[in-house]
């Protein structure tokens, strides 16, 4: 199994609290993801890291932030929770190279509730 | 904009059977791959299998086999011989390319699979 932890794995918080999830890697990948599944939608992007300090905004990322200062460290920020940010977290990460072939592994989700 | 459609929120089948999982995509690049993840209640993203777009066989996986029809622009998932672990969420996603900035999957949203003893 891809080395990837997520912290915490469960959270309750309250509305307008700030929040930050990690994701750590052992497999220095060059590619994370965090993603957010709800009932119905199946998996949508939040935002994409495709190096240390590059970030880039998926089809979900409102009221979301980013940061990653080293390869193995991937975090995710709701500066002002909302109980619409109710949801389970999965970060994933993958290395791309010349092959189109590039498995995402996942980690093992956090399951954030917004009261 | 790529997307990935899944049209069966729910399916039942019986142990030993076969069961076909529906998958539908939209893409203009000519470049482009498709995977199928399981996850079990346990939560976790189990990845089964995965079709490159200029392959010209089919992906299989054991149990697991990829009707790839590129002209239909289906990737359909095979399951032989239903076993009772493989009920679970079953979620086909597609990887867009990025320039420069490697790939991220579309996922589309899930069918459930219980499998019958």
């Amino acid at each position: 199994d891809a080395g990837i932890t997520q912290s915490p794995r469960h959270k309750v918080t309250e509305t307008g609290t700030p929040v930050t999830l990690r994701c750590h890697q052992t497999e220095n990948h060059r590619y994370m993801y965090w993603y957010r599944q709800d009932p119905g939608h199946g998996l949508r992007l939040i935002h994409y890291s495709y190096g240390v300090k590059d970030t880039d905004k998926g089809e979900v990322s409102d009221g979301y932030s980013v940061s990653r200062s080293k390869t193995e460290d991937f975090l995710l920020t709701l500066e002002s929770a909302t109980s619409s940010q109710t949801s389970v977290y999965f970060c994933a990460i993958s290395e791309f190279g010349l092959a189109t072939y590039n498995e995402q592994f996942f980690g093992p989700g956090t399951r954030l509730t917004v009261l | 904009a790529q997307k990935i459609t899944q049209t069966q929120p729910g399916m039942f089948v019986q142990e030993k059977e076969a069961v076909t999982l529906d998958c539908t995509y939209d893409t203009s690049d000519q470049s482009y791959g498709l995977f199928w993840y399981k996850q079990p209640s346990s939560g976790e993203m189990i990845f089964l299998i995965y079709q490159g777009s200029y392959d010209e066989q089919n992906a299989t996986e054991g149990r697991y086999s990829l009707n790839f029809q590129k002209a239909r622009k289906s990737a359909n998932l095979v399951i032989s011989a239903s076993q009772l672990g493989d009920s679970a969420m079953y979620f086909c996603a597609m990887r867009e390319l990025i320039y420069n900035q490697g790939g991220k999957l579309i996922f589309g949203q899930g069918t459930e699979l219980s499998v019958k003893p």
